[in-house]
């Protein structure tokens, strides 16, 4: 089955500086990579996703870029804010069936 | 987006008892739903597939006869877990493809279920 590998667990980063989370799968098959944002408590909240046949997408702050051939995709957040602090999922699915989640990243922005 | 509804959001309940959490879609019709488990700080960790008019599909490791799965209608599917010991105490969320595009899910607000 899909194995999603996501680095940093923990991401501490200054106002107004950019965060970048990264993203491994293993099934080359797996072609949709979403990306959650949940807030402690509360349900896992779609920030951007993208497809592969697609190699960048891009919403306001946030990007998000796939490679492949590698088998990789980021997160990447700029200009980020305090209300950014929460705790980042990648996953990755295969044809809209079950998601693979990544063991999640922590991101504080220190004001 | 979507809206997908999770009733209750928290539960306590003794030992020994079963809960039963609901997950509706409220505006799209969902053949299929996702049930996942997530323990504090970690990870969502799928534990079923829930699939109108026939029988869910489980992962490796969860038992079916303890987390019992009903897709009743196109809107609704129900997660029961029997005999609920403390080790069950966990945030249970659902899920649901919107069908538009065809891969985008939307969760619900997730189930607290503390056991004592």
């Amino acid at each position: 089955g899909e194995n999603v590998e996501q680095h940093p667990s923990t991401l501490s980063v200054q106002e107004g500086d950019s965060a970048v989370i990264k993203c491994t799968y293993s099934d080359s098959a797996s072609n949709y990579f979403p990306w959650y944002k949940q807030e402690l408590g509360k349900r896992p909240q779609l920030i951007i996703d993208i497809r592969s046949n697609v190699g960048e997408k891009k919403d306001q702050r946030i990007a998000v870029t796939l490679n492949k051939t590698a088998k990789h995709f980021s997160l990447h957040i700029t200009e980020t804010q305090p209300e950014d602090s929460a705790v980042y999922f990648c996953a990755a699915s295969y044809a809209g069936n079950m998601l693979t989640f990544g063991g999640g990243t922590r991101l504080m922005v220190k004001p | 987006g979507a809206v997908v509804s999770q009733h209750p959001s928290w539960v306590i309940c003794k030992s020994g008892t079963s809960v039963k959490i609901e997950c509706r879609s409220l505006d799209f019709q969902a053949t299929t739903m996702f049930w996942y488990r997530q323990f504090p700080k970690q990870s969502l960790m799928l534990m079923a597939t829930s699939n109108e008019g026939s029988k869910a599909t489980y992962e490796q490791g969860v038992e079916k006869d303890k987390f019992l799965i009903n897709h009743a209608s196109l809107t609704l599917s129900t997660l029961t877990v029997t005999s609920a010991h403390p080790e069950d105490s966990s945030f249970y969320i659902c899920s649901a493809p919107t069908g538009i595009p065809p891969e985008t899910q939307y969760f619900g607000p997730g189930t607290r279920l503390l056991v004592l």
